[in-house]
């Protein structure tokens, strides 16, 4: 496809169960942005890829949240023990470059429940 | 720090009015600033950018936004509302690291017909 495709794009989790998300990027495409997304608020940055590099993880909310693109392509955010205050919509975003010149391509997002 | 902030989470207007959707930031650095429209169930579109080349950015749809340094403003505008607009806005300023977005909590824009 010629978008960022997110699977699954809906989760319903009983809280403490460990989740997966899927990212595929555009293909060719460099740099690879997680975010989170509350209920009426807007996303919030979650960590950062460049090729297979993890740059920056700051955002990452706590040490259950995990994010790996093995091989600078396909990305998963894996959330383990999962409370109900990670219920969210996942964004995932890439880019073809490095830097806020370069456009970044949203996905639709997951939207994680947690029961 | 870098922020945004969007004054009003929700706007309504008439088809065919003005529309005014306003967006503060805080930066330490000269800031890239985005708008973004996002329709339900859909990813985030981008609508415009500001990169410091011009203080009026034309984006798609008959969207523009003026940089304005000496009010730290960047709202968007349309002359004439369209029923397709109605959707929500985020304003977003590039972090200091010039890679990851820091996002407003976004504006409803509702349009009547």
């Amino acid at each position: 496809g010629a978008g960022v495709s997110q699977s699954p794009r809906y989760k319903v989790a009983k809280r403490g169960q460990d989740v997966a998300l899927r990212c595929d990027p555009i293909s060719g495409h460099v740099s690879l942005f997680w975010y989170q997304q509350a209920l009426g608020q807007g996303p919030e940055f979650l960590t950062y890829f460049q090729n297979e590099a993890q740059l920056d993880k700051s955002g990452l909310p706590s040490d259950r949240f995990f994010a790996e693109r093995p091989e600078g392509s396909v990305s998963t955010l894996k959330i383990q023990r999962t409370q109900q205050e990670d219920s969210a919509v996942y964004l995932c975003a890439s880019s073809l470059g490095a830097g806020p010149s370069y456009e970044q391509y949203f996905g639709p997002g997951t939207r994680l429940t947690v029961t | 720090a870098q922020s945004v902030t969007q004054l009003g989470s929700h706007v309504s207007v008439s088809e065919g009015a003005l529309v005014l959707l306003r967006c503060n930031y805080s930066s330490s650095v000269p800031p890239y600033l985005f708008w973004y429209v996002q329709y339900p169930n859909q990813g985030l579109q981008l609508l415009l950018k500001y990169t410091s080349a011009a203080t009026l950015v034309k984006g798609i749809n008959g969207f523009e936004a003026e940089f304005k340094k000496s009010e730290t403003s960047f709202h968007l505008t349309k002359p004439s509302a369209h029923m397709s607009d109605a959707a929500e806005y985020f304003c977003a300023v590039s972090d200091q690291a010039g890679t990851a977005l820091i996002f407003g909590k976004g504006t409803t824009l509702s349009v009547s017909s």
